[in-house]
């Protein structure tokens, strides 16, 4: 069990670029979440896959937005033409199961993303 | 919609001062209460998950209590080196309160 694994940990961009974080699930976790987390708020939920279908998007996931998962393992979240407002820490994480459950979910180590 | 509401949302302490941190939840059926430990610059770190009130956890000089309206992590005799965000989060959305920053003072 290596934990959760994102790349690239920081991530300094121009804005009007586009930018892609991956990130790597404990092995057999069915569940893959993404949040993004700004200084001092708590993590906010974006979207969730059960394998390779994204069940859930939250209304914070603009069309700039775009996140996938192909084969169930790894999945990347992808932000077009980046504005500012987008520089945030982004969270992955994973989970053990399938449909609604109380199992805990593991946070890898976020991807800092800077607009300028 | 679940709602949750952590309070304070700072605490500075002295070490060796016990307090508790407090997590109130608006849910349609909780599945799990979870907390966390953040510290800077880093992922939210697994600390407890709480099923059913009533239920508690511990862990060194931390405890978590769960009730049917909230949850409480007391933290008993603390150390410098329990400086951190602490999250807690609900159910399977994981919709995560804004965290208490606790900060002990040697």
């Amino acid at each position: 069990d290596t934990g959760v694994s994102q790349d690239p940990r920081h991530k300094i961009t121009k804005r009007g670029q586009n930018v892609t974080f991956r990130c790597d699930p404990i092995s057999e976790h069915n569940r893959l979440y993404w949040y993004r987390q700004t200084l001092g708020q708590g993590p906010e939920f974006l979207t969730y896959f059960q394998n390779e279908a994204q069940l859930e998007k939250s209304r914070l996931l603009s069309d700039r937005f775009s996140a996938e998962r192909p084969k169930g393992s790894f999945s990347t979240l992808e932000i077009q033409r980046t504005e500012q407002g987008d520089s945030a820490m982004y969270l992955c994480a994973s989970q053990r199961g399938q449909g609604a459950s109380g199992n805990t979910i593991y946070f890898g180590e976020g991807s800092w993303l800077t607009v300028v | 919609e679940d709602q949750v509401t952590q309070s304070p949302e700072a605490l500075r302490l002295q070490e060796g001062e016990s307090s508790s941190l407090n997590c109130s939840y608006t849910v349609s059926g909780l599945r799990g209460l979870f907390w966390y430990r953040q510290d800077p610059g880093k992922g939210p770190e697994f600390l407890f998950t709480l099923y059913s009130a009533g239920e508690e956890k511990e862990k060194e000089r931390l405890k978590a209590t769960l009730t049917k309206k909230e949850s409480f992590l007391h933290i008993t005799a603390p150390k410098p080196e329990d400086s951190a965000t602490y999250l807690c989060a609900v159910n399977n959305d994981m919709r995560f309160g804004a965290g208490t920053r606790l900060t002990v003072k040697p």
